[in-house]
C-alpha cells in the first residue's frame, strides 16, 4: 500500500464551524506533514510531525491545529476560519525526517471552502 | 528561501524537448520534482542528492549541480501525458542534521499540443 489517503475530499464550512481533516497512511513512514496550496501557487508547508511529535510549525494561525495520534494518522483541526483559508490541504507522508533520500508520497487533498 | 524556477510556462509541440530549471540561493541537500496535474495531487518524479549526479526515468531526466545550488529536469521527445505544472522542491539540513521539509518554487506551466 504506497498510498495517502485523505478524507473529506471536499469540505464547505462556515467561519463559526469546528471541522477536522483527516490523513492516513499505512506505509509505517515517520514523518508526516501538512501543506496548503492556493490555486495556481505551490504547496506551502505548514507542520511537520516527526515520530508523532511536532517538529515545525510554519507560523501558521492558531487557528489551525494539528494532531498525530498515531504513527498512521495525521488530523488537521480547523476552528473559525477565514474565507482566505479556502485551499487545497495536501499532506503526505515520508519514510523519515532525518536526512534520507526518499520521496514525499502526497495524498490526493481536501478542498476546502470557507464561507 | 523559496527556489527560483525558470521559465514559468512552456509550450511544445508532442515530440519537442524541454528543460526547467530550479535554482537556490540556499546550501542544499536535495532536489525533488513533482508534476502536478489540475484538481490532482503532485507526482513525484525523482530526487537528486547533492554529489552532482543525474537521474533519469525513461524520457525524463534531471541533474544537480551542487556547487552552483542548481537543477535541471529535462523532458526528452514530450508526449501529451508530460502536460502539468512541474515544482522543484529542496530541502536543506538543519541544525540538528534533519531535513525540514520541501519548499517548492512557484513551479513551470507545461503544454503540450498534438
Amino acid at each position: 500500500d504506497t498510498e495517502v489517503t485523505q478524507t473529506p475530499k471536499h469540505l464547505v464550512m462556515g467561519m463559526t464551524n469546528k471541522k477536522s481533516l483527516k490523513c492516513e497512511q499505512h506505509m509505517g513512514h515517520r514523518a508526516m506533514y501538512w501543506y496548503k496550496q492556493k490555486a495556481k501557487k505551490p504547496p506551502e508547508l505548514m507542520f511537520v510531525y516527526s515520530y508523532e511529535k511536532l517538529s515545525i510549525n510554519e507560523s501558521v494561525p492558531s487557528r489551525f491545529s494539528p494532531e498525530c495520534p498515531n504513527s498512521s494518522l495525521l488530523n488537521l483541526h480547523l476552528h473559525a476560519l477565514q474565507p482566505e483559508d479556502s485551499a487545497l490541504y495536501l499532506c503526505a507522508s515520508r519514510g523519515d525526517r532525518g536526512p534520507m533520500n526518499t520521496e514525499a508520497f502526497f495524498g490526493q487533498g481536501t478542498r476546502l471552502t470557507v464561507v | 528561501q523559496q527556489p527560483v524556477q525558470s521559465p514559468q510556462a512552456v509550450i511544445l509541440r508532442e515530440g519537442e524537448d524541454a528543460v526547467i530549471n530550479c535554482s537556490s540561493s540556499k546550501a542544499l541537500y536535495s532536489v525533488h520534482w513533482y508534476r502536478q496535474k489540475h484538481g490532482e495531487a503532485p507526482v513525484f518524479l525523482m530526487i537528486l542528492l547533492k554529489g552532482g549526479e543525474q537521474k533519469g526515468h525513461e524520457k525524463i531526466s534531471a541533474s544537480f549541480n551542487e556547487k552552483k545550488q542548481q537543477s535541471s529536469l529535462y523532458l526528452t521527445a514530450s508526449q501529451l501525458s508530460y502536460s502539468g505544472t512541474y515544482f522543484c522542491g529542496t530541502e536543506s539540513l538543519n541544525s540538528g542534521g534533519g531535513a525540514d521539509g520541501l519548499t517548492f518554487g512557484k513551479g513551470t506551466h507545461l503544454i503540450i499540443q498534438p
